[in-house]
């Protein structure tokens, strides 16, 4: 079975510009969450959507980061315009649901605002 | 606000040793999670403690969780350096979905 997988690994962009991540969940896990770890910091909630709907964005950093869900497959963050604090590696994770679930993590997307 | 802390930060430790690392939160929560990260990979889900006085155990690893002290350890038996890598503990909080993560503690086996 194919785990959360994330694109691209890396990508290194000027500030001012547009990058937008891509992940793919695990088929049938109807909960996908972003999260963010910026250097040497812990590791940090976005947001949270059961199937295409914004269960929870409380994390988003501001009005730069957009999240979506179209048709509550894959997910996008997109950063517009990317500032230098915005590096680091964002990770999505899925789940299917219910009390204690196990969160499946992709293996993230590391970002560089130069 | 929530805050979750991991000590320590750093662990370097021989072979066939025993160490523990411990996690401590603030506030309220009877769902803790311990994930190990090699370098460049996903978080794997190690444990899910859902109640007080919850202890699991896979290979040399152990976690338990004390709600009332609000604190949960891994304990390492016998290290091999296989088990070098990066150990976060996370709390959910209310039941929420939302993980609160710790530092990391970042794991070295050396023979």
């Amino acid at each position: 079975e194919a785990g959360v997988t994330q694109f691209p690994s890396h990508s290194v962009i000027e500030k001012g510009q547009t990058v937008t991540l891509r992940c793919d969940p695990i088929s049938g896990h109807d909960n996908l969450y972003w999260y963010r770890r910026v250097m040497g910091k812990e590791i940090k909630f976005l947001l949270h959507f059961v199937k295409e709907s914004k269960q929870d964005e409380s994390g988003m950093p501001n009005n730069r980061f957009l999240a979506e869900r179209t048709g509550g497959t894959y997910s996008t963050l997109k950063v517009q315009p990317a500032e230098l604090e915005d590096s680091g590696v964002y990770f999505c994770a899925s789940g299917q649901g219910g009390a204690g679930e196990k969160l499946f993590f992709g293996s993230g997307t590391q970002l560089s605002v130069l | 606000e929530l805050k979750v802390e991991q000590n320590p930060l750093f662990l370097s430790m021989q072979e066939g040793k025993n160490y523990t690392i411990y996690c401590n939160y603030s506030t309220t929560s009877d769902r803790l999670y311990w994930y190990r990260q090699d370098p460049g990979k996903s978080l794997e889900s190690l444990f899910v403690l859902l109640s007080n006085g919850a202890v699991k155990q896979e290979g040399r690893l152990m976690a338990s969780l004390d709600t009332k002290a609000r604190l949960s350890t891994l304990h390492i038996t016998a290290a091999v350096h296989d088990l070098s890598a990066t150990y976060f503990c996370a709390v959910d909080i209310n039941n929420t979905d939302k993980l609160i993560f710790g530092t990391g503690t970042r794991l070295q086996v050396f023979p």
